[in-house]
């Protein structure tokens, strides 16, 4: 069965540079997430969008935003990258929203990002 | 403080024993608690769905436990496996508008089981 897609899986950036993240979600889910998990964090909530319109933001610095395009893929965009960025971005989907439950969340493999 | 607490933060145990793992939230009002098996660098796997009128749910040798008064919940795993070895989350969905789609995740308790 067709999982959550992130690409791509690992980035190296320099400070101050700009990165993207990619996330394709499960066919028909209509609900993304992000997620930012440092080293030996748990994942922070950072944002998430419903039916392509942001539903929630969490703890999203001003330098990132994101954006749930029309075939539901969503992008997140990090700009003037700082040596704190560098962690495992998550990205999930689910069918409804996550206060809904019986909603299973869907989690992809990380995208890997290093700030050096 | 953190909104979801786990404990222990890490457990040995060897292969075949039973085990429970332990999860006190202060999210409130909560809509569902959900326990993930999450796999070092690898994203979390979800294990169990369970809203706040539910008391037990079962998967496999999962069981996990919803005590709402108390505001706790437990992850029993049984005749642990090798492939058992993972990081075990607890993640908690507030039931307010503007958190719906937030999900509040503990730190998560680090199991080995060993041979």
């Amino acid at each position: 069965a067709a999982g959550v897609i992130q690409s791509p899986r690992h980035l190296i950036k320099e400070k101050r540079e700009t990165a993207t993240l990619k996330c394709y979600p499960i066919p028909r889910h209509d609900t993304v997430y992000w997620y930012q998990q440092g080293p030996g964090q748990d994942p922070q909530f950072l944002i998430s969008f419903y039916e392509k319109m942001q539903s929630d933001k969490g703890s999203i610095p001003d330098r990132f935003s994101a954006q749930q395009f029309s075939d539901y893929h969503s992008e997140l965009n990090m700009s003037s990258l700082e040596l704190g960025d560098s962690a495992l971005y998550f990205c999930a989907s689910s069918l409804g929203s996550a206060g809904s439950s019986g909603n299973t969340i869907y989690f992809g493999e990380g995208s890997w990002l290093t700030v050096v | 403080k953190n909104q979801v607490e786990q404990s222990p933060q890490s457990l040995i145990i060897l292969e075949g024993k039973n085990c429970t793992l332990q999860c006190n939230y202060t999210v409130s009002p909560f809509s569902n608690l959900r326990w993930y098996k999450q796999d070092t660098g690898r994203g979390p796997v979800s294990l169990t769905i369970m809203t706040f009128s539910e008391n037990t749910k079962s998967n496999g040798r999962y069981t996990a436990t919803l005590d709402a008064d108390t505001k706790q919940s437990s992850l029993h795993i049984t005749a642990s496996q090798l492939s058992d070895s993972a990081s075990y989350i607890c993640v908690v969905s507030p039931a307010h508008s503007g958190g719906y789609n937030k999900l509040i995740f503990g730190a998560g308790t680090r199991l080995a089981v060993h041979p």
